[in-house]
């Protein structure tokens, strides 16, 4: 089955930097990668999506790569704020269909 | 954004207790429905998957005797733990994706709020 990697388990920044969270996944027929947030105690939130299609998504602050030779994927958030700390998970599937979590980044943002 | 609400948000009961947990999409046709557990500071687990008018798919590991899942339309799935012992308490979040009523675009997995099990 799938298989997806998520590094690192905790990152800490400086409010006003960037944070790169990066994920790799192991069937090359996935062709849809989320990514959620979630925080303490609360639903993750699908914060932005790309297909295979594409190799670029981006979202105000927040933006997906997508290498699919590599297998590898990228959350960017630029200008982090502290409502930025949260847990952040990537996945990866086929369609909308069942989904493959990585393990999880914390993010903390230091004001 | 698509909404999936879920109830109850936590519930504490006694050992041997069967305890029913609801989830609706109350804006789009929900054709799948996922059933994730998530312990503390980990990922989700996914449990199994439902599909409208079929019988679960379950993951390796998870008894489906113990967890009776329904998904009887396309707006409703339950997930009942059966005879709940303090083993099973933790964090039950479902998840669903479909169609959206009216122009029928499709919907990516979207979250419940979670009900937080404790079995005393």
């Amino acid at each position: 089955g799938e298989n997806v990697e998520q590094h690192p388990s905790t990152l800490s920044v400086q409010e006003g930097d960037s944070a790169v969270i990066k994920c790799t996944y192991s069937d090359s027929a996935s062709n849809y990668f989320p990514w959620y947030k979630q925080e303490l105690g609360k639903r993750p939130q699908l914060i932005i999506d790309i297909r295979s299609n594409v190799g670029e998504k981006k979202d105000q602050r927040i933006a997906v790569t997508l290498n699919k030779t590599a297998k590898h994927f990228s959350l960017h958030i630029t200008e982090t704020q502290p409502e930025d700390s949260a847990v952040y998970f990537c996945a990866s599937g086929w369609g909308y269909s069942t989904l493959t979590f990585g393990k999880g980044t914390m993010l903390l943002v230091s004001p | 954004g698509a909404v999936v609400s879920q109830h109850p948000s936590w519930v504490i009961c006694k050992s041997g207790t069967s305890v029913k947990i609801e989830c609706r999409s109350l804006d789009f046709q929900a054709t799948t429905m996922f059933w994730y557990r998530q312990f503390p500071k980990q990922s989700l687990m996914l449990m199994a998957t439902s599909n409208e008018g079929s019988k679960a798919t379950y993951e390796q590991g998870v008894e489906k005797d113990k967890f009776l899942i329904n998904h009887a339309s396309l707006t409703l799935s339950t997930l009942t733990v059966t005879s709940a012992h303090p083993e099973d308490s933790s964090f039950y979040i479902c998840s669903a994706r479909g169609f959206r009523t009216g122009n029928h675009s499709n919907q990516p997995q979207h979250f419940g709020d979670g009900t937080r099990l404790s079995i005393l």
